[in-house]
């Protein structure tokens, strides 16, 4: 198993340019999510999925939108980025559809920079 | 919302001394995960505790979750080299869909 993948793992975006950050796991895991890393604030939930064709917003989801139209991926798209969203963003995974409540499985994680 | 709040945010240590990081809620957690990330890594996951009181042991590392599941603490004994990460503590919100992170506690250990 590749695990949870995330590409790309660095991009430089312009302010108003819009991107998508993919995410993948073949661990057949239910609740998937989304989160970012900025320096000493830990981690931030931004959405997350408990299942195919279910998606709900977590702690700071402005300008971000996603969808899960399979259980294997979970892509976030920046809508019109802006220098607030420069980040480190991971995504995450675990089995059970009722959230996070077992191992987390993160990727490893996308570097934006937004100028 | 529920916040879980870290201390220290840094700790220098020499190697083989130890460390602990605490994990502090004004609320009642359900229960308490661990993470420990490397420099440039991503997170990964340690350990869960539910239970009040509950202390668990890995090698040299023993997690603790409070009796009144409002705190929980990580302590490492004689700390290596390759301790160093940040350790960060997360809780499960009541509605049960959310992890919410502490800040963590970034662990440096001299040789």
């Amino acid at each position: 198993n590749a695990g949870v993948t995330q590409t790309p793992k660095f991009q430089v975006l312009k302010t108003g340019q819009s991107m998508t950050l993919q995410c993948a796991q073949d661990m057949n895991h239910e609740y998937m999510s989304w989160y970012r890393q900025d320096p000493g604030m830990g981690l931030r939930l931004i959405h997350y999925s408990v299942g195919a064709g279910i998606t709900d917003q977590g702690e700071v989801p402005n300008g971000y939108n996603v969808s899960r139209s399979t259980t294997e991926d979970f892509p976030l798209r920046l809508l019109s980025a802006a220098p607030s969203q420069t980040s480190v963003y991971f995504c995450a995974s675990s089995y059970s559809n009722q959230g996070p409540k077992e191992t987390q499985y993160f990727g490893p994680g996308t570097r934006l920079l937004v100028l | 919302g529920q916040q879980v709040m870290q201390i220290p945010q840094y700790q220098h240590v020499q190697e083989g001394e130890d460390f602990t990081t605490y994990c502090n809620s004004s609320t009642t957690l359900s229960n308490i995960q661990w993470y420990k990330q490397r420099p440039g890594g991503h997170p990964v996951f340690l350990i869960q505790l539910v239970k009040s009181g509950e202390v668990k042991k890995q090698k040299r590392l023993t997690f603790q979750f409070g009796e009144a599941k409002k705190n929980s603490s990580l302590h490492i004994t004689a700390t290596q080299t390759t301790d160093v990460g940040t350790y960060f503590c997360a809780a499960i919100n009541n509605a049960g869909n959310m992890l919410t992170f502490g800040g963590g506690t970034r662990l440096m250990v001299k040789p």
